[in-house]
């Protein structure tokens, strides 16, 4: 099955600065990939996703990469922001396995003013 | 946009009695639930993925006689925790998927088991 690896698990950067979380994946039948913001206690939420057809999407402060022949994909903050502190996680989904999520282990983003 | 509503948010139940957890799909038809577990600091880990009118399909190691998944109908689906023990204790979340909103978590239920 599908086996997704991130990097790093905690990340301490100054306010204003640039995030980098990355994943990789396993399966190359896996299609769709979607960043999830969770804070403590809540449901993960979707704060971007990219499709296999395309190689990089933004949206506003936060941009998603994908190098499907390496099997990377990135997750990019810029200026961050305290209000950006959280748990964040990747996901793949194979279309092969019900269409199920796959989800990396989780970074701990942490903001500091 | 679509809603999950997942009840209740939190419970906690003595050792060895059942509890049910529900997730309702309230504006669009679910045509997929997922059932998944979260431990404390650690990722979401699939426990099973049903469909409306089918038997749920387990992933490895997660016990169909202990966790019993009911999907009656397009916007309702039940986990049961039967039997449940303080291992048990966790964060429990449900996703519904669809062809046109993808995927949408319901808002989580604390089970804690004494």
């Amino acid at each position: 099955g599908e086996n997704v690896e991130q990097h790093p698990s905690t990340l301490s950067v100054q306010e204003g600065d640039s995030a980098v979380i990355k994943c990789t994946y396993s399966d190359s039948a896996s299609n769709y990939f979607p960043w999830y913001k969770q804070e403590l206690g809540k449901r993960p939420q979707l704060i971007i996703d990219i499709r296999s057809n395309v190689g990089e999407k933004k949206d506003q402060r936060i941009a998603v990469t994908l190098n499907k022949t390496a099997k990377h994909f990135s997750l990019h903050i810029t200026e961050t922001q305290p209000e950006d502190s959280a748990v964040y996680f990747c996901a793949a989904r194979t279309t092969g396995g019900g269409n199920k999520l796959t989800f990396g282990t989780g970074t701990q983003l942490k903001v500091e003013l | 946009g679509a809603v999950v509503s997942q009840h209740p948010s939190w419970v906690i139940c003595k050792s060895g009695t059942s509890v049910k957890i529900e997730c309702r799909s309230l504006d669009f038809q679910a045509t997929t639930m997922f059932w998944y577990r979260q431990f404390p600091k650690q990722s979401l880990m699939l426990m099973a993925t049903s469909n409306e009118g089918s038997k749920a399909t387990y992933e490895q190691g997660v016990e169909k006689d202990k966790f019993l998944i009911n999907h009656a109908s397009l916007t309702l689906s039940t986990l049961t925790v039967t039997s449940a023990h303080p291992e048990d204790s966790s964060f429990y979340i449900c996703s519904a998927t669809d062809d046109l909103y993808g995927y949408t978590f319901g808002s989580g239920t604390r089970l804690t088991v004494v």
